[in-house]
């Protein structure tokens, strides 16, 4: 049973479009979420939230976290086809293996012109 | 600034044949090192990790096996290769358990 759950598992859009990404959770002992963008091979570093409620903010991205209903969003605000790529949430747990980032199966947005 | 090598960047071997992938850390010391493979379809699985040398834990019982020889050199390897070990396979480490992973350009394994 997966832990980590996104949806939608795929998204199409105009450039100028908002998009939301959702990222639900179900572990033992929550540490911290972290949201990676993957373009074509390595996953780059979005945002981590710890804490409920606090927005993190990056330009036209950013991302909040619930710990109450175990999720997370992550919103892209006036779309460019640069933000195509497959998006990943992941959660760390206490305990564990060391660290270890337990991912969902990710979102691929795709932004047309 | 602390950069993560992995090589090679895309490898075809045939079934039977061994493995072995090599990822480097630079410009920081004692790291936590991951090794994760991505399946299409599926979310990246951890496959071992690593919080200091000669020091490895396995997740998924598989035909692969782990390595540290030195603080910022993490080893994939295989003995015989399977057509199932075909994936994607990505290093990651951080700096301490909860802080973001930095990962490699990863290793496009295609076993034939």
């Amino acid at each position: 049973e997966d832990k980590v759950v996104q949806s939608p598992l795929s998204l199409v859009v105009h450039e100028g479009d908002t998009v939301t990404l959702n990222c639900s959770y179900e572990v033992t002992n929550f540490r911290s979420l972290l949201w990676y963008k993957q373009e074509k091979k390595a996953p780059t570093f979005l945002f981590m939230l710890t804490s409920s409620g606090i927005e993190k903010k990056s330009g036209r991205l950013s991302s909040i976290l619930d710990k109450k209903e175990l999720f997370s969003i992550l919103n892209i605000t006036a779309t460019q086809t640069g933000d195509s790529a497959i998006y990943l949430c992941a959660v760390v747990e206490y305990g564990g293996s060391q660290g270890n980032l337990i991912f969902g199966k990710g979102t691929k947005l795709s932004v047309k012109p | 600034s602390q950069t993560i090598h992995q090589w090679p960047a895309t490898l075809v071997q045939p079934v039977g044949s061994p493995l072995s992938l090599e990822c480097t850390v630079e410009g920081t010391s004692n790291p936590n090192l991951y090794w994760y493979r991505q399946a299409a379809g599926r979310g990246l699985q951890l496959l071992f990790y690593s919080v200091g040398i000669g020091q490895i834990s396995s997740e998924v019982p598989q035909n692969l096996s782990a390595s540290r020889p030195q603080d910022r050199q993490f080893i994939l390897s295989s003995k015989k290769l399977l057509l199932s070990d075909s994936g994607f396979y990505l290093c990651a480490w951080k700096r301490q358990v909860n802080t973001e992973a930095f990962f490699g350009q990863g290793t496009r394994l295609t076993v034939v």
